[in-house]
């Protein structure tokens, strides 16, 4: 098994860029795909970013993945932020027999 | 339209058993799997396990297996998650969530969630 280490939080302002990190603990995260969900305070998670740099329909293009297999991370990136992007954001991946969350990152835009 | 309807919030004491339901509607229930997660009051979201319901093939979370079973009835597009003896820490929000395959891909649909508190 393995673990999936994100920082607990990130501020940025209004109209600049955040990213977040998602670090693997164990094995290749270019191994498996890592998704990406949002979840806002008192709402059911939703998907931003599937299959390490996929969009679903709907989310903007201001949301963006990637992956570093040099440092064995993946990374969420939000480019001009809004207030409504504050929120908690969970990456997530998988191996054989069972998918793994990461701890978290909640978001605040001040 | 896709949707997961769950039950609603349950209030249990330690010891109680309970059953709570995930209901999908607008797609073809028996081809996707649903998974369920948990998430306890001010904590991240956590794994349980997940079942297809077209046959009832089952994986868990060894961080859940033998707590928790999940099982579907096909018939009426529902997939359920129980506990035969509640405890304190059961106490969270349980999501249930929809997936085209059992660990690989995304959950693509979410239920509202259903809030269990377990306290005497």
């Amino acid at each position: 098994n393995f673990m999936l280490t994100q920082p607990h939080s990130v501020s940025e302002s209004p109209g600049k860029t955040a990213t977040i990190s998602c670090t693997r603990s164990n094995g290749s995260i270019a191994s498996s795909y890592v998704q990406w969900y949002q979840q806002r305070p008192g709402s059911s998670p939703t998907t931003v970013i599937y299959e390490d740099n996929q969009r679903p329909s709907g989310v903007p293009d201001r949301f963006s993945g990637s992956i570093d297999s040099s440092s064995n991370s993946a990374s969420l990136t939000i480019s001009g932020l809004k207030t409504e992007d504050e929120a908690d954001y969970y990456c997530q991946s998988y191996d054989s027999t069972t998918r793994v969350f990461g701890g978290g990152t909640k978001l605040t835009v001040l | 339209e896709v949707q997961l309807v769950q039950s609603g919030a349950e209030m249990k004491e330690p010891g109680e058993s309970l059953k709570i339901s995930c209901k999908g509607s607008g797609h073809s229930f028996t081809t996707y799997w649903i998974g369920w997660v948990r998430q306890m009051p001010g904590k991240g979201l956590e794994w349980m396990g997940i079942i297809y319901p077209g046959d009832s093939d089952t994986k868990y979370s060894p961080s859940f297996q033998g707590q928790v079973t999940i099982s579907a009835d096909k018939s009426i597009n529902t997939a359920y998650l129980q506990w035969s003896s509640l405890k304190a820490s059961d106490t969270a929000m349980y999501y249930c969530a929809r997936s085209e395959m059992a660990t690989m891909g995304y959950f693509d649909y979410w239920g509202q969630g259903t809030l269990v508190t377990v306290s005497s």
